[in-house]
């Protein structure tokens, strides 16, 4: 079966500060993509950042950036310069075959 | 243009009605999908359709009742409505069953009392 875990259900970082926000998860298929979902309190699902399983070069998107270590089948979110729009819940995700699989969420909050 | 729609974006009705959402996609996608999330901010798949054909059931209780009258367009008919069944549904398309992006919905929130 296909899990994808988030550890910490809250985190909290200062503004302009860096934040790390841990994901792991589990399957069989050796091709597979990882994602980072935001949902602020508006609750739009907002696409972060993707990974795919083959690219060994971890994925970048301006402040965000993942780190991929998929023998260890973890997909850590980092956010640098953080500001107040970033707090949110974050949602890690695995596309497997034909469907998303969400991790529980972590909350993010972002204090000035 | 809104790529992925949903209508309403807030219901609230009484236990033992029945209710439907309506979803509608402009990016010309094959599949679409229904997601739940409950009261934690669980998220979980519900159907997934590719061109009208029904391809995921999670094993949903059969009250639930998804239609696609075309390709563009997935509707969520829930029949006799439970309290269990409070929660945010998410409607999402992509352009075909192996295209990992999927596009969400803005979400319906649904309550039931």
């Amino acid at each position: 079966a296909q899990t994808v875990t988030q550890s910490q259900p809250e985190m909290s970082v200062q503004e302009a500060e860096t934040v790390t926000l841990s994901c792991t998860y589990d399957t069989s298929e050796s091709d597979y993509y990882l994602f980072w979902y935001k949902q602020p309190p508006s609750r739009q699902m907002i696409l972060v950042i993707r990974q795919e399983a083959y690219k060994q070069q971890n994925a970048t998107e301006n402040r965000f950036s993942v780190n991929f270590q998929k023998a260890a089948k973890s997909f850590s979110l980092k956010i640098s310069d953080s500001q107040l729009g970033d707090a949110a819940m974050y949602f890690c995700a695995l596309h497997n075959t034909d469907k998303l699989i969400f991790g529980t969420g972590t909350r993010l909050q972002v204090f000035p | 243009d809104t790529a992925v729609s949903q209508t309403p974006k807030y219901l609230v009705t009484q236990m033992g009605n029945d209710k439907s959402i309506k979803c509608e996609q402009n990016l010309g996608h094959d599949t679409m999908y229904w997601y739940k999330q409950d009261s934690k901010k669980f998220l979980k798949i519900m159907f997934s359709y590719n061109n009208k054909e029904l391809i995921i059931n999670e094993t949903v209780p059969n009250r639930f009742s998804p239609k696609s009258p075309d390709k563009a367009h997935l509707n969520l008919h829930i029949n006799s409505l439970e309290l269990g069944d409070s929660a945010v549904y998410f409607c999402a398309s992509s352009q075909d069953l192996k295209d990992y992006e999927q596009y969400f919905g803005p979400g319906t929130r649904l309550t039931v009392t």
